[in-house]
């Protein structure tokens, strides 16, 4: 089975600060992964996936992911955050030939000008 | 192309109503799932299907029923509905677990 654990539901940077959200899931097999965004009020939108090439992924609007299979982990970040990026972000683990994508609790990231 | 349609966008239901969901892709893909989001618990998965005759259900599947009759269609059919199933449900559909998720706009439930 799978699961994602985001660590910090609300998160607040600086406009020009590195955005940083947290990770980690749980998988008995390799996992896909994947980071979504949602606007306030709309559906959400894939920002990128890792399927067991690179370990370093990158998405659109500058965002970046590593995987670490050491630690569980696929953190998101970003090294400027600029007024646009606040929405909630989710993680997702998905397994081979499962059928199935598990999300975490999200985040909610808030940019302060 | 319209991706993932879901109707309708809003609606609000008598408790022990029934209704049904609609979701219809026109990108081919074989996956598709029902999702509903409530406040702080992320997106939840009710029920979800990899191809036309083959469902199973998610994490919340309790109140709700689907069927896939064909590649394109997914409804979800809530069968006596309840207050505890206000939300926002969304459909989603991929060619492949390696794939991601296309999601639909959303359908906001309110049951009184």
């Amino acid at each position: 089975a799978q699961s994602v654990t985001q660590l910090g539901s609300h998160v607040s940077v600086s406009e020009g600060a590195l955005v940083l959200l947290r990770c980690n899931y749980s998988s008995s097999v390799p996992p896909y992964l994947f980071w979504y965004v949602q606007y306030p009020n709309q559906g959400l939108q894939l920002l990128l996936k890792y399927t067991s090439a690179a370990t370093l992924v990158k998405g659109i609007n500058g965002f970046e992911a590593e995987f670490k299979k050491s630690e569980t982990s696929f953190h998101l970040t970003k090294p400027s955050a600029h007024m646009s990026d606040a929405a909630e972000y989710f993680c997702a683990v998905s397994a081979p030939q499962g059928g199935k994508l598990i999300f975490g609790q999200g985040t909610e990231l808030s940019v302060k000008p | 192309n319209a991706g993932v349609t879901q109707t309708p966008k809003f609606q609000v239901l008598k408790t022990g109503q029934s209704m049904t969901l609609q979701c219809a892709q026109d990108m081919n893909h074989e996956y598709m799932s029902w999702y509903r989001q409530d406040p702080g618990m992320g997106l939840r998965l009710i029920h979800y299907s990899v191809g036309a005759g083959i469902t199973d259900q998610g994490e919340v599947p309790n109140g709700y029923n689907v069927s896939r009759s064909t590649t394109e269609d997914f409804p979800l059919r809530l069968l006596s509905a309840a207050p505890s199933q206000t939300s926002v449900y969304f459909c989603a559909s991929s060619y492949a677990d390696r794939g991601g998720y296309t999601f639909g706009s959303g359908t906001r439930l309110t049951v009184v």
